[in-house]
């Protein structure tokens, strides 16, 4: 079975500092990996997914199959950063609605 | 756009009862999936549902059920409840182009 792995539950960085958030995965297949993001009183909502390539609010995420991670990074960070960062896979090409989700990392970022 | 509406936000039973939950997603949405969230267990997977149908279903025990209406609004259902079963149930609904899942407020349900 396929499992998500965030090692740190918590990261407490400063502002301004380099922040990566770990993510381990394990699946023999091709995986499609998410990075999902909830800020304080808000819901929980796509920050990025690995297929787009996308930078999001700073972030970058590259998967390595190799490794089979897909952590999660921005150079410098900033306070409104704050929040739960969950990664996700989904094995399912025909079906997005099933995600495996991680343990979840907060971070904090302080001024 | 409004977005995905989760009734009711709060409640409580006690254990034995019954509960139903609803979800109403995004105009246009056809698929809705269902996570519970613990502090133990995290996010898990419910079920997921497309037109009407049960696409995929998460390891939980026959207690939990659920169905999809016409109108693409689901519900599900727990009963017998335990105090295990005690959660944020979460109701995603999913974008049909991007696969992009955006989630509802949640019912946060305590079983005393």
């Amino acid at each position: 079975a396929q499992r998500v792995t965030q090692p740190e539950k918590l990261l407490s960085v400063f502002k301004g500092a380099p922040v990566e958030l770990k993510c381990n995965y394990s699946y023999s297949g091709s995986p499609e990996l998410f990075w999902y993001v909830q800020y304080s009183r808000q819901r929980l909502q796509l920050l990025l997914r690995h297929i787009s390539r996308e930078s999001i609010k700073g972030f970058t995420a590259d998967l390595n199959k190799g490794e089979t991670s897909f952590h999660l990074k921005k150079p410098f960070a900033q306070e409104e950063d704050s929040a739960m960062y969950y990664c996700a896979l989904s094995v399912l090409t025909d079906s997005w609605g099933k995600l495996q989700f991680g343990a979840g990392t907060q971070v904090v970022v302080t001024p | 756009k409004a977005g995905v509406t989760q009734t009711p936000r709060y409640l409580i039973k006690t254990r034995g009862q019954q509960v139903t939950l609803s979800c109403s997603p995004i105009s246009g949405h056809r698929s809705v999936s269902w996570y519970q969230q613990t502090p133990g267990q995290g996010l898990q997977f419910l079920f997921e549902y497309f037109s009407e149908t049960q696409r995929n279903k998460g390891n939980f025990p026959g207690r939990f059920s659920g169905r999809q209406f016409s109108n693409s609004r689901s519900e599900m259902n727990v009963s017998t409840l335990e105090l295990g079963d005690s959660a944020l149930y979460l109701c995603a609904s999913i974008e049909p182009n991007t696969g992009e899942l955006f989630f509802g407020e949640g019912s946060r349900l305590t079983v005393l």
